[in-house]
């Protein structure tokens, strides 16, 4: 078993759409990031959370950490959110990552 | 401020050659942490760099070696190529090298192996 999970493993929504993407982890963290990869690799982080909820712009992420759960929403999706979205956690110095989310919107 | 560099974007190479791929962090940052990016396997932390020190490694073979240079440069060498070892690599730098430190990813390296 996987110490990152993430759900579901693709996702297509219409324009607009309110967007939920769900990470959990059975390790124990320092911190969880949430990166955004688009086509041709390129990554950038979004989030780096170790408690409660941040928000930018359309993006909203929780995190829970006595579920060991986080989610990353995105508000009315626009087609350049379209992306693969990872969940990474933070132990011991290192980011271990869950396998990623593809959004086509 | 400029972003993190990686350099060649492109590489094609045969089994048994070596490779050495570079990463330029932004300007300030200490931490370079070098990562592997494979359809089967999706992201792998490969090692981190601290202050010219290797402070952690992943789990691969020893023909992955990196070193990080006083200016805070790195590169990663692999020597007798395999084809499994066909991948983006990535780096990406941050200010300190702690797991809660927001780290900047470069565009990466494509290695392809024939």
């Amino acid at each position: 078993k996987n110490e990152v999970e993430q759900s579901p493993q693709n996702l297509t929504a219409q324009e607009g759409e309110f967007i939920t993407i769900n990470c959990s982890y059975s390790v124990g963290i320092s911190a969880l990031h949430w990166l955004q990869q688009h086509p041709g690799g390129g990554i950038v982080s979004l989030f780096m959370l170790s408690s409660g909820k941040k928000k930018h712009g359309r993006l909203i992420a929780t995190i829970n950490i006595q579920e060991k759960h986080s989610s990353l929403h995105i508000t009315a999706s626009h087609p350049r959110d379209s992306a693969v979205y990872i969940c990474a956690v933070g132990r011991a110095d290192k980011l271990i990552f869950g396998t990623g989310t593809r959004l086509q919107v | 401020k400029a972003g993190v560099t990686q350099t060649p974007r492109y590489l094609i190479k045969t089994r048994g050659q070596q490779v050495t791929l570079s990463c330029s962090p932004i300007s300030g940052h200490r931490s370079v942490s070098w990562y592997q990016q494979t359809p089967g396997q999706g992201l792998q932390f490969l090692f981190e760099y601290f202050s010219e020190t290797q402070r952690n490694k992943g789990n691969f073979p020893g023909r992955f070696s990196g070193r990080q240079f006083s200016n805070s440069r790195s590169e990663m060498n692999v020597s007798t190529l395999e084809l499994g070892d066909s991948a983006l690599y990535l780096c990406a730098s941050s200010l300190d090298h702690r797991a809660t430190d927001t780290q900047y990813f470069g565009p990466g390296t494509r290695l392809t192996v024939l």
